[in-house]
């Protein structure tokens, strides 16, 4: 089945470093891929996504560009502010077909801390 | 619009007590999602509900959890008689019919079981 693998963490950047959060992933054609966060006393919240190779999601300054050559959605920023600590997810649909974005296989996640 | 809400957000109980879980997915969503992150682990799918259907509960790690949705509105996951290794932070989602439609996440229950 599909499956991701993520950086292992913790990351501990001051702020305005650039940030990059690495995830690979194995999977049966070209599904749609995620970046979940998770803010400190919240729920998970979508980042962002792509839907199809060399689509680039971004939101709130956070970029990933999905690479079919190196099976790759690697999360980058430019710039990180404290307020961007979290935990961060990268994640996939299961099994072939991938259309149900409800049923996730994720990575173990990452926590991100950056330091005023 | 509300979010998906769970209650209790934490929940510290002892090896062989009984613990239920419970989730209000979004109004109008069909699709209820139960996953569970053991403490510094991915996240796993437990299981899928449409409407009060479960539609894949592969995910369900044994008979003790027992998932529930009654009317095809919130739902219950009870886990009797609770182990050590069921501790870690239960999550839900929901989302509406249909493929492609993203999934929205409560806040997670964390169950400590001592």
């Amino acid at each position: 089945g599909n499956s991701v693998t993520q950086m292992e963490g913790p990351v501990t950047l001051s702020e305005e470093a650039f940030l990059t959060i690495n995830c690979t992933y194995t999977a049966t054609g070209y599904p749609s891929l995620f970046w979940y966060v998770q803010y400190p006393g919240e729920g998970l919240q979508l980042l962002l996504k792509a839907t199809k190779a060399d689509d680039k999601g971004s939101n709130k300054g956070f970029e990933a560009t999905y690479r079919k050559e190196t099976t790759s959605f690697h999360l980058e920023k430019g710039s990180v502010q404290v307020s961007d600590s979290a935990v961060y997810f990268c994640a996939l649909p299961q099994g072939a077909g991938g259309t149900s974005y409800g049923k996730l296989t994720f990575g173990q996640g990452t926590i991100l801390t950056v330091h005023p | 619009e509300a979010g998906v809400t769970q209650f209790p957000s934490h929940s510290v109980i002892e090896k062989g007590q009984t613990v239920t879980l419970r989730c209000d997915p979004i109004s109008g969503h069909d699709n209820l999602y139960w996953y569970r992150r053991v403490m510094g682990k991915e996240i796993k799918f437990l299981l899928h509900f449409v409407k009060e259907s479960k539609q894949d509960e592969s995910g369900m790690p044994n008979n003790r959890f027992l998932a529930e949705r009654t009317g095809g509105t919130y739902s219950t996951l009870k886990v009797q008689p609770a182990e050590l290794e069921d501790s870690g932070v239960y999550f839900c989602a929901s989302s509406r019919q249909g493929g492609g439609t993203e999934a929205f996440f409560g806040q997670g229950t964390r169950l400590t079981v001592v």
